[in-house]
């Protein structure tokens, strides 16, 4: 099955601060998304970016399906937005079997 | 209207129980799921049902069966399930073919003692 890779594992900043997270995946897609799940276990969805660019507020992600990965953006971070995020993909071809990667845990410090 | 509504929320359930966590969306979806997440893990597909016909079963034990009565209802009926079972269950639905968004519910928190 496809392979996808999140890092960092752990980022811990401060309020303010602005943050890179990436997502690597080892098969063409057709379905990327990122989710934010909050501590009561809710996914949330933020985008479906199986290429191209989108901006949402404060946050922003970019895929270059070509070399497979996607890189998600959060600028002046809250304590809200911690929490774990979760890039997931859909293999091309595949029947709608969207694999997790295994996640990278935010720590937003106030 | 992107909401998938998942009942119950919490469920606590003895082994020789027989239970059943039920999810619902009224989006036009036809394609429905069914996730398990453990702590600190991310999520695992479980099954797919794609036009209320199961697709894929992710060879997940008989204790568990699901069911999908109507295109908008997907339940998933448990029985004789173990310690090691309890998990987060989560629904989600998307539009068919395959390259839509997929939207998940809050999830069912199980706990088997």
């Amino acid at each position: 099955g496809i392979q996808v890779e999140q890092s960092p594992p752990d980022l811990i900043l401060q309020e303010g601060a602005n943050s890179t997270l990436r997502c690597n995946f080892s098969d063409s897609v057709n379905n990327l998304q990122w989710f934010h799940q909050n501590p009561w276990g809710q996914l949330i969805n933020l985008f479906y970016i199986p290429s191209g660019t989108k901006q949402n507020g404060r946050l922003s992600a970019t895929t270059v399906a070509t070399e497979r990965y996607s890189l998600l953006y959060i600028s002046s971070s809250q304590t809200t937005d911690s929490g774990v995020y979760f890039c997931a993909v859909e293999r091309s071809g595949s029947a709608r079997q969207l694999t997790f990667g295994s996640g990278t845990q935010l720590t937003v410090l106030p | 209207d992107t909401e998938v509504t998942q009942t119950p929320k919490h469920l606590v359930m003895g082994m020789t129980n027989k239970k059943s966590l039920k999810c619902e969306q009224h989006m036009g979806h036809r394609a429905m799921y069914w996730y398990k997440q453990k702590a600190k893990k991310p999520p695992e597909l479980m099954f797919v049902y794609s036009y209320e016909k199961l697709s894929i079963n992710e060879s997940v034990p008989s204790r568990f069966s699901p069911e999908c009565p109507n295109s908008s209802l997907l339940n998933l009926h448990l029985h004789a399930l173990q310690p090691e079972d309890s998990a987060l269950y989560l629904c989600a639905s998307s539009l068919l073919p395959s390259g839509n968004t997929i939207y998940f519910g809050e999830g069912s928190w199980l706990t088997v003692v």
